[in-house]
């Protein structure tokens, strides 16, 4: 139990264009789920977090109009990176909580030309 | 051993010893903590987890201790294999939610 799936794994995309990242809990509902960025090497960074059915809530120093946020449902949130840059290449993973516990999906690999 | 620099600590175990990993967290007040495993590539995979009013709990090949007078965390792995090559990271949850604050991770090498 508790998987957490991620699409794609793999992006690669042009400067200026959109990207859409979808997490999905597959055998359990998540009340909240998160949003993390990681460099290499390093751990975790907790860009925000969203309930279903509210607005997100974005850390310190995360644009919240650029990294677009929707949980439309308790199994479901996108991430959608808008016009990225090559600084926005890294490694996005979600993670999606029923109670306590976090599980985290396989992560998406983005690379920005 | 150890190593403790620019790169992630790095800990280095022959194949079928014992490992011991440690974390220290911040805030008295985490109530609950969690391990993970992360591979390269992939997202971090749950191991085990403890409540703070337990100082001990035992899963498949693996003991997670907390010792909350000195705020440390350690997660024990029995007979070390390959497979078990990773990045390990401990995390806290601080309030009454359900975020998580994670520690910098361990890089655990098994040698063969």
């Amino acid at each position: 139990g508790a998987v957490v799936s991620q699409h794609p794994s793999r992006v690669i995309c042009k400067s200026g264009t959109s990207v859409k990242i979808e997490c999905r809990s597959l055998d359990f509902q998540a009340t909240t789920m998160f949003w993390y960025r990681q460099f290499p090497k390093k751990s975790l960074m907790l860009m925000a977090t969203s309930n279903e059915g509210s607005k997100a809530t974005y850390e310190q120093g995360v644009e919240k109009d650029k990294f677009l946020i929707n949980h439309a449902s308790l199994t479901l949130s996108t991430l959608t990176v808008t016009s990225a840059h090559p600084e926005d290449s890294s490694f996005y993973i979600c993670s999606a909580s029923g109670e306590e516990t976090q599980y985290f999906g396989p992560g998406t690999r983005l690379l920005v030309l | 051993g150890e190593s403790v620099g620019l790169h992630l600590p790095t800990l280095s175990v022959q194949e079928g010893d014992n490992s011991i990993i440690n974390c220290a967290y911040s805030n008295s007040a985490s109530d609950y903590f969690i391990w993970y495993k992360q591979e390269s590539g992939k997202g971090p995979q749950f191991i085990i987890d403890i409540r703070s009013n337990m100082d001990k709990r035992q899963g498949q090949r693996v003991t997670v201790l907390l010792n909350k007078t000195v705020k440390h965390l350690s997660l024990q792995i029995a007979a070390t294999q390959p497979g078990d090559s990773a990045v390990y990271f401990c995390a806290e949850k601080k309030n009454a939610g359900n975020m998580l604050t994670f520690g910098g991770g361990t890089r655990l090498m098994v040698k063969p």
